[in-house]
Parts: C-alpha cells; structure tokens; sequence
C-alpha cells in the first residue's frame, strides 16, 4: 500500500540547532515529493518539491532536502533553525501517473529562542 | 488574487445537522481536493475534483459529499453530521496533477465542530 511516514512527530530545539526531519515513503514506480509547512493557524504553503534531477533541493526560507532512492527517503533539513520556524511540517507523495498527494502526519517542530 | 478561499471559517453543528461548505478558486484551477485533518493523523483526502462536473472519492469518503457545478468552487457537504466529523477541513487546488510538475494550493481551512 502507498503510504508516507514521518517518524519524529515532535521536535524541540533551540535556535541556531541543526534540523533533520526524516520522511520515508513507500510507493511503487516513479514519485514526486514533497514538503509543506503549516504556521499555527495558517494554512499549508509548499516549501520544496523534488519531481526530477539533481537530489538535493532547495526551498524557501534555507530550507533543504535530499531524495535518496534507495531508501525510499525524503528528508528536510536547516543548517540553523529560528524561533521563526516553529511550524508543523508535512512530507507528501505523489505517483508520476496519479492526481493525487499522500501526506505524512505531520512533524510538529518547536523552536525555543 | 485571493487564492483558494474557504466560507465558513468556523462552525458547530449539533448531531444530525447538514451543512456545506465552499471553496473557491481564482486561479482558474482543475483540480480541487477536500482534506480533513485531525491531530496525529495528517491530512487525509476526503474527495477530489479533476474538472467541471467531475468528482471521485478520497481515503475517507464516507458521510460526505460534494459537488463541482462550476470550475471554480467545489462545495462539500455533511448531510448529517457525527461527531467523528469534528475536524479542520482544507480545501485545495492545482492547475494539473501533482505528477505534472505542480504543487496543490491550499485555502485557510475551516474548523467544524460537531457536538
């Protein structure tokens, strides 16, 4: 079955800490990836896709991840986070022939200043 | 260009009670989704639209409906509602499939509450 896991749902930090969220998917044939971002009471805006070509993407706001086939693997991360960044973040899965995205659960992220 | 629109922003329905809720577009769009999300569950697609006049069923259809008369509003409807439908429900859109190279537009949601 299509499914996209998020294990860490919670994360706390402090600012200037290094982010790494992991998103594993699993999805047979080729895929289209995803990460969103949702500040509290807003709604979801797109930070990076990766459809294509060079693995590692670039987002907005210093944002990147990194596809790595092999392990099925979509992973976000920041060199230094800000308080600014505290959000829930969600990694979505998209098949090359379909019209529609799954979503991970979500990973909850706090920053503390 | 308001984006992807949602009419109410907040609701409580009693059990039983139907109500529908829109979406709107300006972006003329083809594709709009319905989402619901509840704590610990992420975003689960409820119906989707891939033009005028079409609609086909999500992960979690049931007790739903919906309705794309025109291109740019899709409404979705509780025809009567349960508490299991206390949720925040997200509209969507996108010009073509996610598989084409285009992200889905997200309204700013609605929080229902079903009592």
């Amino acid at each position: 079955a299509q499914s996209v896991s998020q294990h860490n749902h919670h994360v706390i930090l402090s600012e200037a800490a290094s982010l790494e969220l992991g998103c594993n998917y699993s999805y047979g044939g080729t895929v289209n990836l995803f990460w969103y971002v949702q500040y509290p009471g807003q709604h979801l805006q797109l930070l990076l896709k990766y459809f294509s070509g060079d693995p590692l993407v670039k987002g907005i706001k210093g944002f990147e991840a990194e596809f790595i086939k092999s392990k099925f693997s979509f992973n976000l991360r920041k060199p230094s986070v800000q308080w600014s960044d505290t959000a829930e973040y969600f990694c979505a899965v998209g098949g090359y022939n379909t019209d529609k995205l799954i979503f991970g659960t979500g990973t909850r992220l706090q920053v503390f200043p | 260009n308001a984006g992807v629109t949602q009419t109410p922003k907040f609701r409580v329905l009693k059990t039983g009670q139907s109500m529908t809720l829109l979406c709107a577009q300006d972006m003329n769009h083809e594709y709009m989704y319905w989402y619901r999300q509840d704590p610990g569950m992420g975003l689960r697609l409820i119906h989707y639209s891939v033009g005028e006049g079409t609609t086909a069923k999500g992960e979690v259809p049931d007790g739903y409906n919906v309705s794309r008369l025109k291109k740019q509003n899709f409404l979705l409807g509780l025809e009567s509602a349960a508490p299991s439908q206390t949720s925040v429900y997200f509209c969507a859109s996108s010009p073509l499939a996610p598989s084409s190279y285009n992200e889905q537009f997200f309204g700013p949601g609605t929080r229902l509450t079903v009592l």
